[in-house]
């Protein structure tokens, strides 16, 4: 079965370190990617998005994503944490040839100041 | 445009009514959704739509209807409200690319108790 797994559930960085989010998925065929951010008590947007052009994926906020299919991985990245950044963020796979998102369960980022 | 609205925001149930979540959108898109979201467990797809007259089922199916007699719309209905189905609702929307589902564009949410 294909699927998606976000290695960490909760992650705590120092305002202006580095942010590593990881994911990892199964899939039969190359899948297209999302990772999508959640800020508390709102609803889900859209960072970035990998559909087999570009393995480095720049999104919104200074956030990207390298797809490494020799590792089945997805990690998101920011070079440098903000305090804004805490929030939620879903790492999602859809298999391809399907209407099917599926989500990880998510990592809750933590930023101190 | 509004993109993704849905109503209610919030909604308490008795155990065994039956409700129905509103989801509309003014995008045009064929693709609509809906996910429940759980503490710890992401959110998890209950029945999707890939155009008008056409459903079926994702994830965590039971319990819950759909249809879709318009582009726009996509109500969600409870059909017997158990405490189980106590979650945060979403919809979303998005286009279909290359045969499969594009960027998805989310709802603010409903947040349902079944008490």
């Amino acid at each position: 079965a294909q699927s998606v797994t976000q290695l960490d559930s909760h992650v705590s960085v120092s305002e202006g370190t580095p942010v590593l989010l990881r994911c990892n998925y199964s899939s039969s065929y190359s899948p297209s990617l999302f990772w999508y951010v959640q800020h508390p008590n709102k609803g889900l947007q859209l960072l970035l998005k990998y559909t087999s052009a570009a393995t480095l994926v720049k999104g919104i906020n200074g956030f990207e994503a390298e797809f490494k299919k020799s590792e089945t991985s997805f990690h998101l990245t920011k070079p440098s944490a903000h305090m804004s950044d805490a929030a939620e963020y879903f790492c999602v796979v859809i298999p391809r040839g399907t209407y099917k998102y599926i989500f990880g369960t998510g990592t809750r980022l933590k930023v101190l100041a | 445009n509004a993109g993704v609205t849905q109503t209610p925001k919030f909604q308490v149930l008795k155990t065994g009514q039956s409700m129905t979540l509103q989801c509309a959108q003014d995008m045009n898109h064929e693709y609509m959704s809906w996910y429940r979201q759980d503490p710890g467990m992401g959110l998890r797809l209950i029945h999707y739509s890939v155009g008008a007259g056409i459903t079926d089922q994702g994830e965590v199916p039971n319990g819950y209807n759909v249809s879709r007699s318009t582009t726009e719309d996509f109500p969600l209905r409870l059909l017997s409200a158990a405490p189980s189905q106590t979650s945060v609702y979403f919809c979303a929307s998005s286009g279909l690319a290359g045969g499969q589902a594009d960027t998805q564009y989310f709802g603010p949410g409903t947040r349902l108790t079944v008490l």
